[in-house]
């Protein structure tokens, strides 16, 4: 299956501030999503990135605050903007093979917010 | 809507059999299953298609009552690996974008 590797794997960063996740597929992939999982809860859908069209947020995301970009078919960033403690959770990416039935994550983004 | 499971968690001795249940609001055209440890990301176990089809692991199974629109996990003769919390994720349309379950803790002991 395919095998992603998501950076950083933590980060504290400061209120107001923006950090960047990315993650790298090692085969191409249609589709990608991104996830936030708070410690102990589930996990909850953010986006879908198509690779050259605009991503598809879900309910109660939105661009401006979870900005993401997919540049070519392993690669795809979520940037989460001005930073807030709420903010703190675990953000995951997700893909699915061709021809594959089930989705692989990444290791996950521990992100702190002080 | 977020789909329920059952139970929230249970704990069970090495060799015990267990069943996971995963109920949705929302019609289904598939069901998948994902098992995450702790500090670990989910892996996929089995994915559920409308129609009937199953893929999975030996001694991992499941059943897809779409009528009722429910799955249902059977891990049989546990082992110590299987602990971990378990996530049922369920697509309605076959867009492939997941909402996923409330998750069931699963514990095995010696």
């Amino acid at each position: 299956s395919a095998v992603i590797s998501q950076k950083p794997s933590r980060d504290i960063c400061q209120r107001g501030t923006s950090l960047t996740i990315q993650c790298q597929v090692d085969s191409q992939v249609t589709m990608m999503f991104w996830y936030r999982q708070q410690p102990g809860q589930s996990l909850t859908l953010i986006a879908t990135a198509n690779q050259g069209s605009e991503a598809t947020y879900e309910s109660g995301f939105v661009i401006d605050k979870f900005p993401i970009s997919r540049p070519n078919l392993t690669f795809s960033t979520l940037t989460v903007s001005n930073l807030s403690p709420e903010d703190s959770s675990i953000y995951l990416c997700s893909a699915r093979d061709r021809g594959r039935v089930g989705y692989t994550f990444g290791s996950g983004t521990r992100l702190t917010v002080v | 809507q977020q789909p329920v499971q059952s139970p929230q968690a249970v704990i069970l001795r090495e060799g015990e059999d267990a069943v996971i249940n995963c109920s949705s609001s929302k019609a289904l055209y598939s069901v998948h299953w994902y098992r995450q440890k702790h500090g670990e990301a989910p892996v996929f176990l089995m994915i559920l298609l409308k129609g009937g089809e199953q893929k999975g692991h030996e001694k991992i199974s499941a059943s897809f009552n779409e009528k009722k629109q429910q799955s249902s996990l059977y891990l049989t003769a546990s082992q110590l690996s299987y602990s971990g919390t378990y996530f049922c994720g369920t697509d309605p349309f076959g867009n492939e974008k997941l909402t996923f379950g409330t998750g069931t803790r699963l514990t095995i002991i010696p």
